[in-house]
């Protein structure tokens, strides 16, 4: 399958520990990728590589991937934190004219 | 610090060929570490990924949009440029160029994207 799947909305209270998944046949072969977008603003890198995070991003994110599902967790949620969130797999192809960017729909989260 | 400017017509005629240019200052857009890529982006909807390009001009596309795209690196201006034939109202969108590490898989660094909007 060629696509990424997340759900519509995660909600979550200050303080908690925010989850959203990310489902694809085999994803757990591929590295995945999370994005944060607030409105009016352009996607940040928040993870890569499945668990790293780029240089500035705080502690409280942190990703996983086995399976056929990565996870992207928010721990201690911040309001700051509502946004969009997308999941993106790359897979290299077994040649480099058939590599594809897969995106996921988005989750919108919302702390409240 | 690296940055990404995309620039183009903010309208476009149906049927027409949509044309952009993201512009990249503070690195070179002939790395050999990095993939350029196009992202678009419907208004209240998910993103899209359309091409990445190297600077030797090896491109892979969007299966959905291969037909239409035409990307091209310009390594003298720094620049690379999107074309997108035939456009409907379904292209209108705001669209993003950003820089791909392969290595990583992923998107770091984005232009803040220009929203095109295709309508007679």
């Amino acid at each position: 399958s060629s696509e990424l799947t997340q759900p519509p909305s995660v909600s979550v209270s200050p303080g908690q520990t925010a989850s959203i998944t990310c489902s694809g046949d085999k994803l757990g072969d591929k590295y995945v990728c999370w994005y944060q977008q607030k409105p009016g603003q352009s996607p940040v890198l928040v993870i890569y590589e499945d668990v790293k995070r780029p240089s500035g991003i705080p502690e409280r994110f942190s990703g996983s991937n086995s399976g056929n599902t990565a996870t992207l967790t928010i721990s201690g949620t911040q309001a700051m934190d509502e946004a969009d969130y997308y999941c993106q797999a790359w897979d290299a192809g077994t040649a480099w004219d058939t590599s594809t960017v897969l995106f996921g729909g988005g989750t919108k989260l919302t702390v409240l | 610090q690296l940055q990404l400017q995309e620039s183009g017509p903010g309208l476009v005629k149906p049927a027409e060929t949509l044309s952009l240019t993201c512009t990249v200052s503070g690195g070179s857009i002939s790395s050999s570490s990095y993939y350029w890529g196009w992202i678009r982006q419907p208004p209240g909807k998910g993103l899209e990924w359309i091409a990445n390009t190297y600077y030797t001009g090896n491109t892979y596309f969007n299966p959905s949009l291969r037909s239409r795209v035409t990307i091209s690196v310009l390594t003298p201006e720094n620049q690379m440029s999107l074309r997108l034939s035939s456009v409907t109202a379904a292209d209108s969108a705001v669209y993003y160029c950003a820089r791909f590490p392969p290595r990583e898989g992923a998107f770091d660094y984005w232009g803040q994207g220009t929203l095109v909007t295709v309508s007679s």
